[in-house]
Formats: structure tokens, sequence, C-alpha cells
């Protein structure tokens, strides 16, 4: 079966410093691969998706970056975190069949002070 | 464009009456619905989709979901409220022509009181 995984699963940076959120998709190959951001608590923002490796798509402008080294790994980053980063970050795939229905890992939450 | 609007931020409903959470849809062509539940710090969880056929469809934990396209709107329900489906619940859109960008509410969040 398929799973997600993403870690860390909580962070506190500071203003300024870098920032890496991983996410890794087992028992699928090829999947699209979505970065979500849920901001108090509340509705889902998507940053960025990929089709494959090395393809992204930006959704928003911002401070953040995304990119796919591998099949099943999606990376999302930051040089310089800013306050307005701070929030709980998802990563989501595509199920295999069906509609489409999104299936996501348990978030990673991110304070930055 | 696709939306999607919960015009609900909460809803109250006491354990054992029925539940109803609203939501509204916009696509241009034929709409892909879904809805996802989530419990404080953790993922969404996928409940149930609407892709074609009856427009009564039927999920996980005894959740359903009525599709009417007149009014373009794609309510959950649940004949009988557990206190355990407390969450925040988000319904879902993506175009069924299109690529699969999914656009989600702002969410409903469900309070169930014993």
């Amino acid at each position: 079966s398929q799973t997600i995984h993403q870690w860390p699963a909580t962070l506190v940076q500071p203003v300024g410093s870098p920032l890496s959120l991983e996410c890794t998709v087992e028992g699928t190959s090829n999947p699209n691969l979505y970065w979500y951001r849920q901001a108090a608590g509340r509705g889902l923002q998507l940053l960025f998706y990929s089709v494959g490796i090395g393809q992204i798509s930006s959704e928003v402008p911002q401070n953040l970056s995304a990119s796919r080294p591998q099949d099943r790994q999606f990376i999302l980053s930051s040089k310089k975190l800013l306050l307005s980063d701070s929030g709980f970050y998802l990563c989501a795939w595509v199920g295999l069949a069906g509609a489409g229905e999104l299936f996501f890992g348990e978030g990673s939450r991110l304070t930055v002070l | 464009a696709q939306s999607v609007a919960q015009p609900e931020d909460q809803v109250n409903v006491a354990e054992g009456n029925p539940l109803t959470v609203k939501c509204t849809y916009s696509v241009s062509g034929n709409p892909y619905l879904f809805w996802y539940v989530q419990y404080p710090n953790r993922g969404l969880q996928f409940l149930l989709k609407y892709i074609t056929g009856d427009n009564l469809v039927k999920g996980s934990y005894g959740f359903e979901a009525e599709f009417n396209k007149s009014q373009t709107s794609f309510h959950l329900k649940k004949p009988s409220a557990l206190v355990s489906d407390s969450a925040l619940y988000f319904c879902a859109v993506r175009d069924a022509g299109g690529y699969q960008k999914v656009t989600f509410g702002t969410g409903t969040k469900l309070q169930v009181i014993p």
C-alpha cells in the first residue's frame, strides 16, 4: 500500500534562517506531488505541485521554493525565513485511480520567531 | 477558475442528531467533488468523492454526501452524529477535464455536543 511521510513534524526557526521540509512517498511510482500550507488551522493554500522529477510549478509568489530530486521525494525550502512563513505544511499525492483524490502526510508545523 | 464555498465556520449538533455540513462549488466543466476531515495537528483524511452517477455517495465512518447539480452543492451528511466526529471538514473540487489541481474550501468546524 502507498504511504506518505513528512519530516520534521515540528520545527521552530528564527527569522532569516534556512528551511528544508521533506516529503517521501512509498508504494507508488511517478506520483503527482503537492505542497500545501494551512495558516491558523483553516484553509489550505496550494504552494507547489510537481508532475515529475525536476518539474515544479509554483502557484503563488513567495519566499519558498520546492524541488523534486527523486521520483518519490519532494522538498520545500527557503533561504531566509520570514515570520509570515509560519504555518502547517502538508504534502500530498494523488491517488492512482478514481477521481484524483489527494492523500496527505501528517504535516510539518513551522514556527518562525 | 474553480472555487468552493463553505458558508458555516462552525456547526454544532447534539450527539445522536443528524448533521449537515454545507458546500457549494463553481467549476467550468464537470466537477469532481471531495470531502476531507482533519483532526487537530493531523493531515487531512479523504472521506468520500463524487465523480458521476448516483447523486448520493457514501463514504467512510457513516458519512454520505448529496450532489445537487442545479444548486451546485455537495453537502456532507450523517444520520446520527458521534462525539468523535468533532473535527474540521473540508470540501474540495477539481475540474474533471483539467489538470489535477484541487481547490479547497475554508473548512467547517463540526462540534458534536454530548
